[in-house]
C-alpha cells in the first residue's frame, strides 16, 4: 500500500497567519490526492480534489499544489473556522490511503 | 440536497457480526461509487472499501480482506458493510460518503455509525 506522510503533525497558528501542510507519498500519484479538513466530533469535508482543484463552497484562501510524490496544502490567511485537522487522500491505487493529519491549533 | 445517513452501529463481542447501512438522498445514488471510511478513537482515517455504480468492482484495505463485505441496493438507494469476525481494532466510527472515484473526489459524507467491539 502507498504510504502518505504528512508533516507537520501539529501546527500552532495564529488568526490571519499564512500556513502550509505538506502530503508526501511513498511513490509517485500523478495528481491523485484531495485534501479533507475535519473539525472535532463531525464528519470529513472535502477541500481539494485532484490536487489543486477547488471542491465548490470552499473558500479562495484554500489553495493546493503538487504532483507526483510532493503536495501542499496553503491557507493564505487562518480563520477561526479552520483550526481543525487535515488530511490528505491518495486514490492513485488501492487500498486507498490517507495521511495520519496534521492539527492545527490555535497559537 | 445530498444526504447520507449511516445506521447499525452497535456494541459487539470480538469475533461477532455486524451490518452497517447508509441511506443515501438527493441524488442518482446508482451513477457514484460509494466508500466507507472508518475512525477509531483518538485516531486517524482510515479507508476501508468501495464499490461501483453497479456492484460488480470492490476494493478492501487489507486488514479487512475476507472478513468486512460491501454491497449496495441501488432500488433503495443504500449501500452496506456486512462485517464478520469482528476485532477490538475494528471499534471506531464508520461513514460513508459518496465517491467521485473518476474526478478523484469523496465529496459527501454521512455523520457516522459508532462500532465498539468488547467483551
Amino acid at each position: 500500500a502507498i504510504h502518505m506522510t504528512q508533516s507537520p503533525s501539529s501546527l500552532s497558528a495564529s488568526v490571519g497567519d499564512r500556513v502550509t501542510i505538506s502530503c508526501r507519498a511513498s511513490q509517485g500519484i500523478r495528481n491523485d490526492l484531495g485534501w479533507y479538513i475535519q473539525k472535532p466530533g463531525k464528519a470529513p469535508q472535502l477541500l481539494i480534489y485532484a490536487a489543486t482543484n477547488l471542491q465548490s463552497g470552499v473558500p479562495s484562501r484554500f489553495s493546493a499544489s503538487g504532483s507526483g510524490t510532493d503536495f501542499t496544502l496553503t491557507i493564505s490567511s487562518l480563520q477561526p473556522e479552520d483550526f481543525a485537522t487535515y488530511y490528505c487522500l491518495q486514490d492513485y491505487n488501492y487500498p486507498h490511503t490517507f495521511g495520519q493529519g496534521t492539527k492545527l491549533e490555535l497559537k | 440536497e445530498v444526504q447520507l445517513v449511516e445506521s447499525g452501529g452497535d456494541l459487539v463481542q470480538p469475533g461477532g457480526s455486524l451490518r452497517l447501512s447508509c441511506a443515501a438522498s438527493g441524488f442518482s445514488f446508482s451513477d457514484f461509487w460509494m466508500t466507507w471510511v472508518r475512525q477509531a478513537p483518538g485516531k486517524g482515517l482510515e479507508w476501508v472499501a468501495n464499490i461501483n455504480q453497479d456492484g460488480s468492482e470492490k476494493h478492501f484495505v487489507d486488514s479487512v480482506k475476507g472478513r468486512f463485505t460491501i454491497s449496495r441496493d441501488n432500488a433503495k438507494n443504500s449501500v452496506y458493510l456486512e462485517m464478520k469476525r469482528l476485532r477490538v481494532e475494528d471499534t471506531a466510527v464508520y461513514y460513508c460518503a459518496r465517491d467521485w472515484t473518476y474526478l478523484g473526489k469523496v465529496d459527501h459524507w454521512g455523520q457516522g455509525t459508532q462500532l465498539t467491539v468488547a467483551s
